[in-house]
């Protein structure tokens, strides 16, 4: 089955720890995108990238950090310097030079 | 003033009744528009999108753009309750560099 997975389902932080969120797909998307949801509110852009190696910040990239050694992967590190990082994670990937994003189901990060 | 705009709600309209949603987005150079259904709990899935002004009609679906106003809505014929979610209205600004901009959602309730 052709899709994007994201792990774990519920993460939990502890104060001052750095945590770090999957994403996987298999759809030979190029771009991949990790947004925040906020309650009640849209998604934000943290952080994009189009190719293998190479990536952009997006509108709220302080105090997160990721990689895109893969094509099929783009995990995302929310560092200890994110004070407020309760939010739905969702990754999304697209087809370079077509707009239309496709979600992973998403993960929850919640703080101890 | 916002990006992009819509009514947070909540909406609510009886079963088999018309809905109707709606956004305003502020780049009159915007090309893309793209609506997405989001469970409570869950990702956003794509509904549809729309390039071109006027009306497309997929199912029960109808989205409408006016450029020249720069609104776009999405009309739901025959709500059902499993229509219940709130509706993400997605922009993709002019410039090549620039991602989507969604919506903070509006949230469609059902009624039997």
């Amino acid at each position: 089955d052709g899709g994007i997975t994201q792990s774990p389902k519920y993460l939990f932080r502890k104060e001052g720890q750095n945590v770090t969120l999957s994403c996987e797909q298999n759809l030979n998307h190029d771009a991949m995108y990790w947004y925040r949801q906020d309650p009640g509110q849209g998604l934000r852009l943290i952080y994009y990238s189009q190719i293998v190696n190479d990536f952009q910040k997006g509108d709220i990239a302080e105090g997160y950090s990721v990689s895109r050694e893969k094509k099929e992967s783009f995990p995302l590190t929310v560092t200890s310097a994110q004070k407020n990082p309760t939010a739905f994670y969702l990754c999304a990937s697209s087809v370079t030079g077509q707009e239309t994003q496709y979600f992973g189901p998403g993960t929850r990060l919640l703080v101890l | 003033q916002k990006e992009v705009e819509q009514n947070s709600g909540p909406l609510s309209v009886p079963e088999g009744a018309i809905a109707s949603l709606n956004c305003t987005y502020s780049d009159r150079g915007s090309q893309s528009f793209f609506w997405y259904r989001q469970y409570s709990g869950k990702s956003p899935e794509l509904i549809m999108f729309i390039y071109s002004n006027g009306d497309k009609e997929d199912g029960r679906f109808t989205a409408q753009l006016n450029k020249a106003s720069q609104y776009v809505s999405l009309l739901i014929r025959d709500s059902q309750p499993s229509d219940s979610a709130t509706y993400l209205c997605a922009v993709k600004p002019s410039g090549s560099a620039r991602q989507l901009t969604f919506g903070s959602g509006t949230q469609l309730t059902v009624l039997p």
